[in-house]
């Protein structure tokens, strides 16, 4: 019973580096999406896909890109670190609309 | 507008119960959920609710929902110190896929 697999769980980065955050689903859910927790901040949305090839823009989606290329993946990418996107990062996936969303236990990421 | 605002923090003693509140100012939501996180771990679904149901209990878990107020609340009946974690309120809107979270609200259960 994996559900939403997230790679790797830890990860300290160098300012300007790159880096891939991988989310990977066994439930066939068409929605999934990546969000990223800060102290006093809740969770806030970065990009979502809701279907294999397709992705959109969240409330926070500078310095991120995304893609879609298979209904089970959905990684994140880090093109050029910086220390400001220090966070955890979630990703999150769900079946039919309004169903709830399931997690994955996240991805602490520390950019020096 | 879509802003869910919840208390940062609430403490009790094990035994009572604890009631975490939350305020949503969007009347077109149409699920709000609880959700709660434990130190250094993901987001595990407590319960939700429809937006048309005042109440919905699930075993020690009861959800209040007053719409005209746009409260809702979540009750832990005989709190326990497994319950200490951070609760999250967020709300979901018809035909769109996002959530929306408030920024929790954490649970201190004392012995």
């Amino acid at each position: 019973n994996a559900g939403v697999t997230q790679t790797p769980k830890f990860q300290v980065l160098k300012t300007g580096q790159s880096m891939t955050l991988q989310c990977a689903q066994d439930m066939n859910h068409e929605y999934m999406s990546w969000y990223r927790q800060d102290p006093g901040m809740g969770l806030r949305l970065i990009h979502y896909s809701v279907g294999a090839g397709i992705t959109d823009q969240g409330e926070v989606p500078n310095g991120y890109n995304v893609s879609r290329s298979t209904t089970e993946d959905f990684p994140l990418r880090l093109l050029s670190a910086a220390p400001s996107q220090t966070s955890v990062y979630f990703c999150a996936s769900r079946g039919r609309e309004n169903q709830p969303q399931h997690f994955g236990d996240g991805t602490r990421l520390s950019i020096l | 507008g879509e802003d869910v605002e919840q208390s940062l923090f609430l403490s009790v003693r094990e035994g009572d119960s604890s009631v975490i509140n939350c305020t949503y100012t969007d009347s077109s939501s149409t699920y709000l959920y609880w959700y709660k996180q434990e130190p250094g771990a993901g987001l595990q679904l407590l319960t939700y609710i429809f937006s048309n149901m005042d109440m919905k209990q699930d075993q020690r878990l009861t959800v209040l929902l007053n719409k005209k107020d746009k409260h809702l609340s979540l009750r832990i009946a005989d709190t326990q110190t497994g319950d200490s974690a951070i609760y999250f309120c967020a709300e979901s809107f018809s035909g769109y896929s996002t959530l929306t979270f408030g920024k929790g609200t954490m649970l201190l259960v004392s012995p």
